[in-house]
C-alpha cells in the first residue's frame, strides 16, 4: 500500500531553535496533508491542513507563526517549529490522502517525537 | 510497541443496519484506545477513546466500543447506519508515549 514517511522519527533540540519536521508521500500525489499534535494521555490534536501550492489552514488555537507549515510539492510537507520552548515537546504525526470522496485511503506517517530542552 | 489491527479495509452496510468495525491491537501495558474518524476532505476527528474505568465507551453520533482486555480488542459498533456515517475509520492505540494507528477502514452506507 501507500506508505507516508516522516522524518526524523526522534530530535532533541535546544530551547529558542527551530525544528524541522518533513513528512512525504512516497508512492502517491498528496495535494492535501494533515499535521496533528499528541500530548501524552491525550487524544490527537489535529493542527493544520496543508495545501500545496497555497497557504495551510491552521485549527483554532494553533498559531501559525510558531508552526511553518511548507506544501511546496505534491509528495513533501513540512512542518518547523519555531523558537522552540519545551511546552513544543510532543509527538507530532502526519498524513495523507483519505480526505477526498471515493479517493486513497489515508495513510500516517510513523510521527516524530520532539523534545526541547 | 503497540500495534494495531483493522480486520476488513472496506466495509459496507445497508442504511439503518449495525455497523461493527473491528479492532485489535497489542500493547505491554495497559492501553490507551481511540477511535476516529475521518469524513472526506477533513482530518480527523475523536469519536471515542478508553482509558481506564468503564470498559463500554460511548462516543458521538451514537457510536460505541467496548474494551475487552481478554480478547485484546476494542471494536466500534453503531446500532443504525446513517448515510453520514460513511467516511474512515482509524482505531489507534497509545502507551502514553506514541500513538500507533491501523491502517483503517473505510465504512460504505448503502440507501
Amino acid at each position: 500500500g501507500a506508505v507516508v514517511s516522516q522524518h526524523p522519527s526522534r530530535v532533541i533540540c535546544k530551547s529558542g531553535t527551530s525544528v524541522k519536521i518533513e513528512c512525504r508521500s512516497l508512492d502517491f500525489q498528496a495535494t492535501t496533508m494533515f499535521w496533528y499534535r499528541q500530548f501524552p494521555k491525550q487524544s490527537l490534536m489535529l493542527m493544520a491542513t496543508s495545501n500545496e501550492g497555497s497557504k495551510a489552514t491552521y485549527e483554532q488555537g494553533v498559531e501559525k507563526d510558531k508552526f511553518l507549515i511548507n506544501h511546496a510539492s505534491l509528495t513533501l510537507s513540512t512542518l518547523t517549529v519555531t523558537s522552540a520552548h519545551p511546552e513544543d515537546s510532543s509527538f507530532y504525526i502526519c498524513s495523507a490522502g483519505g480526505g477526498r470522496p471515493g479517493g486513497t485511503e489515508a495513510f500516517f506517517g510513523q510521527g516524530t517525537r520532539l523534545t526541547v530542552v | 510497541a503497540q500495534s494495531v489491527t483493522q480486520l476488513g479495509s472496506h466495509v459496507s452496510v445497508s442504511e439503518g443496519a449495525l455497523v461493527l468495525l473491528r479492532c485489535n491491537y497489542s500493547s505491554s501495558v495497559p492501553p490507551y484506545l481511540f477511535w476516529y474518524v475521518q469524513y472526506p476532505n477533513q482530518g480527523l476527528q475523536l469519536l471515542l477513546k478508553y482509558t481506564t474505568g468503564a470498559t463500554l465507551v460511548k462516543g458521538i453520533n451514537g457510536f460505541e466500543a467496548e474494551f475487552k482486555k481478554s480478547e485484546t480488542s476494542f471494536h466500534l459498533t453503531k446500532p443504525s447506519a446513517h448515510m453520514s456515517d460513511a467516511a474512515e475509520y482509524f482505531c489507534a492505540v497509545s502507551e502514553d508515549n506514541d500513538m500507533r494507528f491501523g491502517a483503517g477502514t473505510r465504512l460504505t452506507v448503502k440507501p
